[in-house]
């Protein structure tokens, strides 16, 4: 299966613990991104990166969360100090980008995160 | 502030028939409106997506209608099947690089 991988599927943690979030997108896509998505709710977008450069960030990303892309791969999202609110599905997504052409997103199966 | 706006939350319709949602938006900056298809614990799949110079586009049994003068597009499922039970989300982007924004989302049931 070559399609947009996440680990792990599902995160329990207590309250005030760092959670880490790993995003493997398709082979040669440039693009990633990471939504949120809580029950009931379309996914919600926190942060974009085109090859390892991050170059958008929602107002959603408070400072508790960063996003990695290193040598244009794979993906970490960290969420430090969890809080009951942060409990949520986070979805990875990726595409082939080309200049100024809209490309299909592809969506991994997400990470449900629960925080106690 | 949710930037498109979908409905009905939740739908019902019997084997055969026509599944019908509607998304409204207010930026005119949008350009690109996908449908996604969502089956429990699996992430987003793209199902169709249209463009604003073209007013239909239809895939198989999925046709989206877009009225850019009302800024409202919708999905109808024709001969729905109970394997269209998903929830479906509207989506738009006025990007390029295609940040999504989505709707709430409908939850599709088809009854046998």
């Amino acid at each position: 299966d070559t399609g947009v991988s996440q680990d792990p599927r599902h995160k329990i943690t207590k309250r005030g613990q760092n959670v880490t979030f790993r995003c493997d997108p398709i082979s040669e896509h440039n693009r990633l991104y990471w939504y949120r998505q809580t029950l009931g709710q379309g996914p919600e977008f926190l942060t974009y990166f085109q090859n390892e450069a991050q170059l958008e960030k929602s107002r959603l990303l408070s400072d508790r969360f960063s996003a990695e892309r290193p040598k244009g791969s794979f993906s970490t999202l960290e969420i430090q100090r969890t809080e009951q609110g942060d409990s949520a599905m986070y979805l990875c997504a990726s595409s082939l980008g080309l200049a100024g052409i809209q490309e299909t997103q592809y969506f991994g199966p997400g990470t449900r995160l629960l925080v106690l | 502030q949710q930037q498109v706006k979908q409905s009905p939350q939740s739908l019902i319709v019997q084997k055969g028939g026509i599944s019908i949602i509607n998304c409204a938006y207010e930026n005119t900056a949008f350009d690109y409106f996908p449908w996604y298809q969502q089956f429990p614990g699996k992430g987003p799949a793209l199902l169709i997506a249209i463009r604003p110079d073209v007013s239909e586009k239809k895939e198989g049994r999925f046709t989206i209608s877009f009225n850019k003068s009302a800024k409202q597009f919708s999905l109808h499922i024709m001969d729905s099947q109970p394997g269209d039970s998903a929830t479906y989300f509207c989506a738009a982007s006025e990007d390029s690089w295609g940040k999504l924004q989505f709707g709430a989302g409908t939850q599709v049931v088809v009854t046998p």
